[in-house]
């Protein structure tokens, strides 16, 4: 059972552009949220989070949304630019395993392209 | 460079053998994430640990696989009698206490033949 889904594998924009990359979830007790940028053969690297009492977290060029009601979240890059060519991993967390844990659920990736 | 470290960053066994995955946390950081990424998957969670415990380990198989995080030294993950479905990447991540931001080294990947 995923609890974290991505569901566009990949995702193709002009340089310039703003790119839009989607995340749903299902486990209500996930209390926080991260986005994390992949290269091939590197460690994800952690871009933006958001707080599940937030709908919104701005930073430069990356902003995080948070639809509760929905599940859904979604990472806003403006403009978008040929380095942020990458795989784009949606993550939640929460302290609902009672052991402090907080390990990090991770959807399958979107690839993102950016073309100059 | 604070960042964490992996070592090796890639290590091929045969099947039956013993591979030893090692990771140092970023400067400041107390608490290891141990994940797995299997080709096409996105990363799932084996093991979370700090100095001298598990504190959450419902991730890990049970049989063969092993983690540890000592008073000094890196943490080390351990798989004993690896099989072909072992290979894969392993990445480390480590954190500050009660933070949710976990920063992760460039992965082990493991190659079984």
């Amino acid at each position: 059972d995923q609890q974290v889904k991505q569901n566009s594998p990949s995702l193709s924009v002009q340089e310039g552009r703003i790119s839009i990359l989607n995340c749903d979830y299902t486990n209500s007790m996930f209390d926080y949220f991260l986005w994390y940028k992949k290269y091939p053969a590197e460690g994800p690297t952690f871009l933006i989070s958001i707080s599940s009492i937030k709908d919104k977290n701005e930073d430069g060029r990356f902003t995080v949304f948070l639809n509760k009601s929905a599940k859904h979240l979604s990472l806003h890059i403006v403009p978008s630019q040929p380095g942020d060519s990458a795989v784009y991993f949606c993550a939640a967390s929460g302290t609902y395993s009672g052991a402090g844990s907080y390990q990090l659920t991770f959807g399958k990736g979107t690839k993102l392209s950016v073309i100059p | 460079n604070a960042g964490v470290m992996q070592n090796p960053r890639h290590l091929v066994r045969r099947r039956g053998q013993e591979a030893r995955l090692r990771c140092s946390p970023m400067k400041g950081h107390s608490h290891v994430y141990w994940y797995r990424q299997l080709p096409e998957e996105g990363l799932k969670f084996m093991v979370y640990l700090q100095k001298e415990n598990i504190i959450d380990e419902s991730g890990m198989p049970k049989e063969r696989f092993s983690a540890e995080f000592p008073k000094e030294g890196p943490s080390i993950l351990r798989i004993q009698q690896v099989v072909r479905g072992d290979s894969a990447a392993y990445f480390c991540a480590s954190s500050k206490p009660t933070s949710y931001e976990q920063y992760f080294g460039p992965g082990t990947r493991l190659t079984v033949t």
